[in-house]
């Protein structure tokens, strides 16, 4: 129990393109789901926290006009990295929880983006 | 702000000896849970620690979570070459209402055959 996939493993783009990346959970629901960015040897950055319905909540720092979020099931978030640059290349892992504050975050296998 | 510190950064032993990463919490976390990531791969939730004092053990892994619950320490004894990999420990500050996780650094193991 408790999969997460992600959707799609790697991604190629020109620069100025969109990207969108899927993470689903496949046997639960998430009530939460979790956006991350890492780059190579370095710890998670948290991104945004969504919650199903309502608008992610973002770090400072992120802005929220270039990463879209949308949550519109317990099942499916979506980050859409807007006119994308070099600058975003990284790998990005989203995660599920069930109840937020309760529930273990399992984590998607990432997306690694390379923007050309 | 929240802070979670976790040391040391890398760790390089020989098989077979033993391996300690530990994390400490500028604040009281209500848990702690540790992932594993492999390289090239994902964060894979090993265990997650809730109760102060609580130990916890699988296999040749030893979890602790301190008395204030604000730290808590990873043991690998007998270390083997499938360790390697990357451990971060996560903490959910106490009184969350979003259930974001802080998690450290991470610590990269290496392990020699």
């Amino acid at each position: 129990g408790a999969v997460v996939s992600q959707h799609p493993s790697r991604v190629i783009c020109k620069s100025g393109t969109s990207v969108k990346i899927e993470c689903r959970s496949l046997d639960f629901q998430a009530t939460t789901m979790f956006w991350y960015r890492q780059f190579p040897k370095q710890s998670l950055m948290l991104m945004a926290t969504s919650n199903e319905g309502s608008k992610a909540t973002y770090e400072q720092g992120v802005e929220k006009d270039k990463f879209l979020i949308n949550h519109a099931s317990l099942t499916l978030s979506t980050l859409t990295v807007t006119s994308a640059h070099p600058e975003d290349s990284s790998f990005y892992i989203c995660s599920a929880s069930g109840l937020a504050g309760v529930e273990t975050q399992y984590f998607g296998p990432g997306t690694r983006l390379l923007v050309l | 702000g929240q802070q979670v510190m976790q040391i040391p950064q890398y760790q390089h032993v020989q098989e077979g000896e033993d391996f300690t990463t530990y994390c400490n919490s500028s604040t009281t976390l209500s848990n702690i849970q540790w992932y594993k990531q492999r390289p090239g791969g994902h964060p894979v939730f090993l265990i997650q620690l809730v109760k102060s004092g609580e130990v916890k053990k699988q296999k040749r892994l030893t979890f602790q979570f301190g008395e204030a619950k604000k730290n808590s320490s990873l043991h690998i004894t007998a270390t083997q070459t499938t360790d390697v990999g990357t451990y971060f420990c996560a903490g959910l500050p106490r009184g969350s209402t979003l259930g974001r996780l802080y998690f450290g650094r991470g610590t990269q193991l290496t392990v020699w055959p």
